[in-house]
C-alpha cells in the first residue's frame, strides 16, 4: 500500500499571502495524484486532478505540481474562501487508493 | 446537474447491519464507476471500496479493513449504489460518502450520511 504523507499538518497564512503545501508518495504515483478541498461541515471538493488539472469550479490562484514521490499544491494570493483542510490523493497503485492526512489552512 | 445523495446511515450496536444507499443523478451513472469514502470525526478520509460500471466488469474491491464484511452493489436501471456493512465495529464510526469516480480521482461526492456504531 502507498503511504502518503503531508507537510506542514498546519499552515498559518494571513490573507493575500501565498500558500504552499506538500505531498509525499512513498513509492512512485507518476501523475495519478489529486487534490481535495474540505471546509468544515462540507464534503471534499476534487481540486486538481492528474497532478496539476485544475477541476472546474476552482480559480487560477490554485496550482498543482510535481510527479513521481513529490507534489505541491501553491495557492497565490490566500482568500478567505480558502481557509479549508487539503487532501492529497494517489490512484496510481490500487486497491487501495490511500489519501493523506491533510494540511489545515488556517488564519496568522 | 450531478447530484449523489446518501441515506440510511443510524446508530447501530456493533456486530451489527446496516445498508447504506445513495441516489445519483444527472449523469450516466451505468456508465460510472462509484466508490464509497469514509471520514471519522476529526480525521482524514479513507477509502472504503469501489465498484466498476457493468460494461468494465462490475467488479468491486475493497480497504482490507472492511473486506468481508462490507459488499457494495449497484443497480443501473434506478441510478442506486449500495453499501451493505455487516458485523459493524466501532471503528467502522464515521460519516461515508459516495462519490462518482473521474480517472481515479473523485469529482462528484454527497453530503454524506453519519454511522454510528456504539453499544
Amino acid at each position: 500500500e502507498i503511504v502518503m504523507t503531508q507537510s506542514p499538518a498546519t499552515l498559518s497564512v494571513s490573507p493575500g499571502e501565498r500558500a504552499t503545501l506538500s505531498c509525499r508518495a512513498s513509492q512512485s504515483v507518476g501523475s495519478n495524484l489529486a487534490w481535495y478541498q474540505q471546509k468544515p461541515g462540507q464534503a471534499p471538493r476534487l481540486l486538481i486532478y492528474g497532478a496539476s488539472s485544475r477541476a472546474t469550479g476552482f480559480p487560477a490562484r490554485f496550482s498543482g505540481s510535481g510527479s513521481g514521490t513529490e507534489f505541491t499544491l501553491t495557492v497565490s494570493g490566500l482568500q478567505s474562501e480558502d481557509f479549508a483542510v487539503y487532501y492529497c490523493q494517489q490512484y496510481n497503485s490500487w486497491p487501495p487508493s490511500t489519501f493523506g492526512p491533510g494540511t489545515r489552512v488556517d488564519f496568522k | 446537474e450531478v447530484q449523489v445523495v446518501e441515506s440510511g446511515g443510524g446508530l447501530v450496536k456493533p456486530g451489527g447491519s446496516l445498508r447504506l444507499s445513495c441516489a445519483a443523478s444527472g449523469f450516466t451513472f451505468s456508465d460510472a464507476w462509484m466508490s464509497w469514502v469514509r471520514q471519522a470525526a476529526g480525521k482524514g478520509l479513507e477509502w472504503v471500496g469501489r465498484i466498476k460500471s457493468k460494461t468494465a466488469g462490475g467488479t468491486t474491491d475493497y480497504t482490507a479493513p472492511v473486506k468481508g464484511r462490507f459488499i457494495i452493489s449497484r443497480d443501473d436501471s434506478t441510478n442506486m449504489l449500495y453499501l451493505q456493512m455487516s458485523s459493524l465495529k466501532m471503528e467502522d464510526t464515521a460519516v461515508y460518502y459516495c462519490a462518482t469516480e473521474f480517472h481515479g480521482s473523485y469529482n462528484y461526492w454527497g453530503q454524506g450520511t453519519l454511522v454510528s456504531v456504539s453499544s
